[in-house]
């Protein structure tokens, strides 16, 4: 079974500060997509990365960059000079990569961290 | 560029009465799923598909039913509703090799 834990439930942080998320997952697949979502007041689910196991290259995107260790099975977020725009519930999700059967291809997710900035 | 289209937004139901949430996309995705988003517990799996005519529970199954009688369309249906089915209920959609699209979510109160 698959499994995604995100430890820290909410962070408060001050604006300009960095911050970083914490994901870490649980899965018998050799293969697999890690994913994370943002979830801002609005509502809506807005997607941020996908990573597929085996390119354990770091990424960064903007203000944003993700940590990928396979060895102890994290894939941490950190959030570089946060903004007040960047408050927001953040999920991780992991789903497999080839179909296995049952569940396949659906999204596991952790339970979120709740980041508020404040200015 | 409509990707998943949910409907409706907001739903008021009474507990007993019945209703059905809307999804449909137009990515040409196999893969359809509706989650339930409840304060501090993710979002987690009540029924999915793997294409038309295929369809599975997930992790909160009771009291949902679904069917996928298209590609572009898969129907949440609520028989008999309880309080205990007050949430925010998303609709996504992916193919093998993409992330999950997802509607704008419904938020639906059973009084």
């Amino acid at each position: 079974a698959q499994k995604v834990t995100q430890a820290q439930t909410e962070i408060s942080v001050v604006e300009k500060e960095d911050v970083t998320l914490d994901c870490v997952y649980e899965t018998r697949d050799t293969t697999y997509y890690l994913f994370w979502y943002k979830q801002p007041p609005s509502g809506e689910l807005v997607f941020l990365i996908r990573r597929n196991s085996f390119d354990e290259q770091n990424e960064i995107s903007g203000r944003y960059s993700w940590n990928f260790q396979k060895s102890t099975s994290s894939f941490n977020f950190t959030i570089t000079a946060s903004q007040v725009v960047d408050s927001a519930v953040y999920f991780c999700a992991l789903s497999e990569v080839t179909y296995s059967g049952a569940g396949s291809y659906q999204l596991t997710f952790g339970k979120g961290t709740k980041l508020s900035v404040i200015p | 560029n409509a990707g998943v289209t949910q409907t409706p937004k907001f739903q008021v139901l009474k507990t007993g009465q019945s209703m059905t949430l809307q999804c449909a996309q137009d990515m040409n995705h196999e893969y359809m799923s509706w989650y339930r988003q409840d304060p501090g517990m993710g979002l987690r799996l009540i029924h999915y598909s793997v294409g038309a005519g295929i369809t599975d529970q997930g992790e909160v199954p009771n009291g949902y039913n679904v069917s996928r009688s298209t590609t572009e369309d898969f129907p949440l249906r609520l028989l008999s509703a309880a309080p205990s089915q007050t949430s925010v209920y998303f609709c996504a959609s992916r193919s093998h090799n993409t992330e999950a699209f997802f509607g704008q979510g419904t938020r639906l109160t059973v009084v």
